[in-house]
């Protein structure tokens, strides 16, 4: 168990429809990583919050968007969705080691649109 | 576009048998880490390398970061069922506090009993 919770484990929803994503980090870990695995993609970073900022992008559609909450529980808005967008969705938090930071992941949201 | 590629894709060993899996890049990583993902579960961090040459030992695991901090490989002696799984090396291109890893292709390992 890394401490990094996600819900919901399953979502099966319907093409143009919008869900939420929810993350919690471990605790103590301010910054909050999304990332989405697809089996032709692999593992793509999409976006990192820290202490409720946005910190960097990576391979966010304009479709999707994410906060950051004073709790530090995070979450990720999927909207007008597309079959394409069927994948596992991963959070991660990270804790500073030296000079590198080790990111934790939780056990991941498995989205399908039907 | 900072890509890391690894190979071999697949790797299915009978269990006790080594093998090593590499993970190679154009780019410079200020640090590069192992992961190993189980079906439907998240990454889990296996190492972290941050000095060009540097080896790290996990048990049967050997984990090198290459002199010049492009490339890696992971060896593992006397394989067991237990390492079934993907692993996946990430590198973080910037160091500091965004640490935007970048994930190579993934490695399938399948040990038979």
């Amino acid at each position: 168990d890394s401490g990094v919770t996600q819900t919901p484990k399953h979502l099966i929803t319907a093409t143009g429809q919008r869900v939420t994503l929810r993350c919690s980090p471990r605790s103590g870990d301010l910054s909050v990583y999304w990332y989405q695995q697809s089996l032709d993609q692999g593992l793509q970073f999409l976006i990192q919050y820290y202490n409720g900022e946005e910190r960097a992008k990576g391979n966010i559609l304009e479709r999707f968007s994410a906060q950051q909450f004073p709790d530090l529980h995070s979450e990720l808005n999927l909207s007008s969705l597309e079959l394409g967008d069927s994948a596992l969705y991963f959070c991660a938090s990270s804790v500073a080691v030296g000079v590198s930071y080790e990111q934790y992941f939780g056990p991941g949201t498995r989205l399908t649109v039907t | 576009t900072q890509l890391l590629e690894q190979s071999p894709q697949f790797l299915s060993i009978q269990e006790g048998e080594n093998l090593t899996v590499y993970c190679n890049s154009s780019s410079v990583f200020s640090s590069l880490q192992w992961y190993r993902q189980e079906p439907g579960e998240g990454p889990v961090l296996l190492v972290t390398v941050v000095t060009g040459g540097e080896v790290k030992k996990l048990k049967r695991l050997t984990f090198q970061f290459g002199d010049a901090r492009k490339d890696s490989s992971l060896h593992i002696t006397a394989a067991q069922p237990g390492d079934t799984g993907l692993y996946l090396c990430a590198g973080d291109p910037y160091g500091g506090a965004t640490n935007k890893l970048i994930f190579g292709t993934g490695t399938l390992l399948a040990v038979q009993p």
